[in-house]
């Protein structure tokens, strides 16, 4: 199994600022998938945004953003002008592109958003 | 509106029984579900990855016999928790995946079930 690494069990930011999410992964294929994922209370796990390997440019959706480096393996998320509703679990997983769809997670930042 | 439904939400049985939990999607054909469990506070861990029409793959130290798996239309996955044990309390959650072009992988909103 891949290895998925976040070394944020914690993380807070005021209303309305940027925070940046950690994530790094073990891995020896070229081509795969990174995601991060957003689990709130009622643990619904959500599609924050997605990241093809191959594709150097960094993936946006919104607010969320990534800074990809495929060669460092880290993938973080950058969350701006933050919400009261982006406090969450967040989980970064790994899928590869050739051996199978199994989805790796990592162990999960909390996000607390303070007003 | 919810793309994997699963059911039940919740679940409290007693100890040596039966509990089996589904797993639906509902608007596309998932040729391939997975079985997540979740402990408080902790990441999801992968249990067994399940391919339609065929037999279920487990994760190393998953019990194949305790956790039945069945997936038996590309709708459709159930995990059927065996003489449950306290200890199988836990939260579990299914996923199903949809390929390229769009890949993605959805998740049900989970089962938390309480072995008494």
């Amino acid at each position: 199994a891949q290895t998925v690494t976040q070394s944020q069990p914690e993380m807070s930011v005021q209303e309305a600022e940027t925070v940046t999410l950690s994530c790094t992964y073990d891995t020896s294929e070229s081509d795969y998938y990174l995601f991060w994922y957003k689990q709130p209370p009622s643990r619904q796990m959500i599609l924050v945004i997605r990241q093809e390997a191959y594709k150097q440019q960094n993936a946006t959706e919104n607010r969320f953003s990534v800074n990809f480096q495929k060669a460092a393996k880290s993938f973080s998320l950058k969350i701006s002008d933050s919400q009261l509703g982006d406090a969450a679990m967040y989980f970064c997983a790994y899928r590869s592109a050739s051996t199978g769809n199994q989805f790796y997670f990592g162990t999960g930042t909390s996000l607390t958003v303070i007003p | 509106g919810a793309v994997v439904s699963q059911h039940p939400s919740w679940v409290i049985c007693k100890s040596g029984t039966s509990v089996k939990i589904e797993c639906r999607s509902l608007d596309f054909q998932a040729t391939t579900m997975f079985w997540y469990r979740q402990f408080p506070k902790q990441s999801l861990m992968l249990m067994a990855t399940s391919n339609e029409g065929s037999k279920a793959t487990y994760e190393q130290g998953v019990e194949k016999d305790k956790f039945l798996i069945n997936h038996a239309s590309l709708t459709l996955s159930t995990l059927t928790v065996t003489s449950a044990h306290p200890e199988d309390s836990s939260f579990y959650i299914c996923s199903a995946y949809s390929p390229l072009p769009n890949e993605k992988l959805f998740f049900g909103s989970g089962t938390q079930l309480s072995v008494l």
